[in-house]
């Protein structure tokens, strides 16, 4: 079992749509980070959250410590968020560990 | 100011031979981890060198190797290449936990693709 679930795996959705990407861990964690991954392999870091709640433009990540969950939230969604988005974990031992990813298709 | 820079971008080799692949690290950031992400997964971790030692290590086989050089940038060494070992290659750099790191976003490098053929 892999210390970091994502779901769901492949989303499409239409522009404009509200879209919610799951994650859950198993491990105990300092820092929860959501990256974003565009084809040909450059990661970006969107968000890093230790409790509560973080916005950025049409981006949002929430986080419940208690029960191992984080979202992530997009609001208004455009073609151009069109991405692979992962959830990673990052340990005190500050040893990161990774979900599978998402990947997002935004229809026009 | 730079990020994490990785090199090559690109590389072809063939089954049996040997590759290095090369990180340096944001400047400030003197940890560096390598991850080795294969078509369609997500990044799995290899190993995290810090002051010049490898500190921690993921399930790979010692045909991977690694070092780090006293100004923070880092080689990723893979002998006798298999072909299962064609992926992305990814460095990322950040501080250590316990220099106020908690709450430290984590940086990529743009990768290495490999490919063994």
């Amino acid at each position: 079992k892999n210390e970091v679930e994502q779901s769901p795996q492949n989303l499409t959705a239409q522009e404009g749509e509200f879209i919610t990407i799951n994650c859950s861990y198993s491990v105990g964690i300092s820092a929860l980070h959501w990256l974003q991954q565009h084809p040909g392999g450059g990661i970006v870091s969107l968000f890093m959250l230790s409790s509560g709640k973080k916005k950025h433009g049409r981006l949002i990540a929430t986080i419940n410590i208690q029960e191992k969950h984080s979202s992530l939230h997009i609001t208004a969604s455009h073609p151009r968020d069109s991405a692979v988005y992962i959830c990673a974990v990052r340990t005190s031992g500050n040893q990161f560990y990774f979900g599978t990813g998402t990947s997002l298709t935004v229809i026009p | 100011d730079a990020g994490v820079t990785q090199s090559p971008t690109h590389l072809i080799k063939t089954r049996g031979q040997q590759v290095t692949l090369r990180c340096s690290p944001k400047s400030g950031h003197d940890t560096v981890s390598w991850y080795q992400q294969a078509l369609g997964q997500g990044p799995q971790f290899i190993f995290q060198y810090y002051e010049e030692e490898e500190r921690q290590r993921g399930n790979f086989p010692d045909r991977f190797s690694g070092h780090q050089f006293p100004n923070y940038s880092s080689e990723l060494n893979v002998n006798a290449l298999l072909l299962g070992d064609s992926a992305l290659y990814l460095c990322a750099s950040t501080r250590p936990a316990g220099q106020g790191a908690f709450g430290n976003t984590i940086y990529f490098g743009e990768g290495s693709w490999l490919t063994v053929v």
